[in-house]
C-alpha cells in the first residue's frame, strides 16, 4: 500500500497570505490528524477528522481550519499567515482513530512564512 | 490534563550498546495507550513500539522494548544492540480511545557513535 502523502513538501509564503496543505491517507484509513511541529513548541495536535467530521481540535486560533473529503483526503488551511506559523506540518492516518491506533505519518510540509 | 514528559533532551550511545530513554506521563484515566515514535533526519515519523495500559506485559519489538510502570506512570524505551540507523529523535506519546488526539513529549535526540 502507498503511504501517507503530503503536498506540497515545501512552501514559502509571506505574512498575511493564506495557505492550503493537502494530505492523502493510506487507502482504507478514515482518520486523518494534523500536527504542527516547531523547535519551540514541539509537536502539537491541530485537529482530527473521521468520515468528513472533525472529532477533536487542538488549542489553535480559528485561522487554522481543515476539512476532509469523502475519499478521506484532508486539507488544512491557514489564513492570515503569521511568522510564528513557520513549522513542519505533519499529517497522520489510521483506520479508526488517533488515541489507540498506530498513526502512519506523512513526510510533512515545511512552511516558511517571511 | 494529560501531560507527557521526556526529561532527557539528548542521549548518546555507542554502537552495539544499550540505551534507555525515559518518559513519564500524567493522567487520571485507567485505560490508555502509550507509544514511542522515531523521527529520523528525513522527518518522517514511524512507530517504534506501542503499549496498551491494560496489559501488564511489557511490549517488545526486536531490539526495542519498554519498561511500563503503570503505578509510577513511567514508560521507558530500551534499545539494545544500538545501530547507527537508530540515530533520531524519539517521541513518547499518550492517547486514549475517546480523545482522538495524541499528546507528545518534547522528544529525546539519540546519537549513536561507531
Amino acid at each position: 500500500k502507498a503511504g501517507v502523502t503530503q503536498t506540497p513538501r515545501y512552501l514559502i509564503k509571506t505574512r498575511g497570505q493564506q495557505v492550503t496543505l493537502s494530505c492523502s491517507p493510506i487507502s482504507g484509513h478514515r482518520s486523518v490528524s494534523w500536527y504542527q511541529q516547531t523547535p519551540g513548541q514541539g509537536l502539537q495536535f491541530l485537529f482530527e477528522y473521521f468520515s468528513e467530521t472533525q472529532r477533536n481540535k487542538g488549542n489553535f486560533p480559528g485561522r487554522f481550519s481543515g476539512r476532509q473529503f469523502s475519499n478521506s483526503r484532508s486539507e488544512m488551511n491557514v489564513s492570515t499567515l503569521e511568522l510564528g506559523d513557520s513549522a513542519l506540518y505533519l499529517c497522520a492516518s489510521s483506520l479508526r482513530g488517533v488515541g489507540q491506533e498506530t498513526q502512519y505519518f506523512g513526510p510533512g510540509t515545511r512552511l516558511l512564512v517571511l | 490534563a494529560q501531560t507527557v514528559t521526556q526529561s532527557q533532551p539528548e542521549m548518546s550511545v555507542q554502537e552495539a550498546e544499550t540505551v534507555t530513554l525515559s518518559c513519564t506521563y500524567d493522567t487520571s484515566e485507567s485505560d490508555y495507550y502509550l507509544f514511542w515514535y522515531k523521527q529520523p533526519p528525513s522527518r518522517q515519523m514511524i512507530l517504534v513500539i506501542r503499549q496498551e495500559a491494560y496489559k501488564q506485559q511489557n511490549a517488545t519489538e526486536n531490539r526495542f522494548s519498554v519498561n511500563f510502570q503503570k503505578a509510577a506512570k513511567s514508560f521507558s524505551l530500551k534499545i539494545s544492540d544500538s545501530q547507527l540507523g537508530d540515530a533520531a529523535m524519539y517521541f513518547c506519546a499518550y492517547g486514549t480511545y475517546n480523545t482522538d488526539k495524541l499528546i507528545f513529549g518534547t522528544g529525546t535526540r539519540l546519537q549513536v557513535f561507531p
